[in-house]
């Protein structure tokens, strides 16, 4: 059974840093392209970012490129978001997301396994 | 970037009733790259449909999707009580990746 579970949200101050983490299992993660997206509690999907197999191909959207830095470890079967210079409308749920289909891109995907999410709230 | 508008906003039915949502797109969408999910609340999105009309793994029969273009439907035949949830619709074929705004369909 694929399982992924994210870690590292929390309470953050704006301008500050957080780096969340999904952990993969049930799966061989090196196979599969993976992304994170949020969602604001109450409100709408919004995708944030997406790493290919082989982390050649690296997406992100406009609202977090050049604060945002998505990274992954094969050996560890794990996935990572470097968030920096955190803005309150980055406050969202954010998802683990597995790309259906083996390889696919950092760009392009649909998903057929998300994590619970991991909360991350930007506040003074 | 590509803007999806779903509509209704929210749906009322109630169970054994057909539900028809629609997912309109600002530009072509090439039908391989449109899908459909399901939320729950307190729970992640589920996949549905993908490819605008081919069911995920574990899909009901009476989930279906059709469409391409700027124009892609999901349609439930037969409601069940478990259907009753929000639903997204989302394109992967332009960078970036877009989610509709949701449709919530509620019981009657």
């Amino acid at each position: 059974e694929v399982q992924l579970v994210e870690s590292g949200g929390g309470l953050v101050q704006p301008g500050r840093s957080l780096r969340l983490s999904c952990a993969a299992s049930g799966l061989t993660f090196d196979d599969y392209a993976m992304h994170w997206v949020r969602q604001v509690p109450g409100k709408g999907l919004e995708w944030v970012s997406g790493i290919s197999w082989n982390s050649g191909s690296i997406g992100y959207a406009a609202s977090v490129k050049g604060r945002f830095t998505i990274s992954r470890d094969n050996g560890k079967n794990s996935l990572y978001l470097q968030m920096n210079s955190l803005r309150a409308e980055d406050t969202a749920l954010y998802y683990c997301a597995k790309a259906r289909g083996v390889g696919g891109s950092g760009t392009y995907a649909h998903f057929d396994y998300w994590g619970q999410g991991t909360l991350v709230t930007v506040s003074s | 970037e590509i803007v999806l508008t779903q509509s209704p906003g929210t749906l009322s039915l109630s169970p054994g009733e057909r539900a028809t949502l629609s997912c309109r797109a600002s530009q072509s969408v090439s039908s391989i790259y449109l899908a459909w999910y399901l939320q729950k609340p307190g729970q992640a999105p589920r996949l549905l449909i993908y490819g605008a009309s081919s069911r995920a793994t574990g899909i009901p029969d009476r989930f279906s999707g059709s469409g391409s273009g700027t124009d892609f439907t999901l349609t439930i035949s037969r409601l069940e009580p478990e259907d009753f949830a929000v639903y997204y619709c989302q394109q992967y074929g332009s960078s970036p990746i877009t989610f509709g705004q949701g449709t919530r369909l509620e019981i009657k």
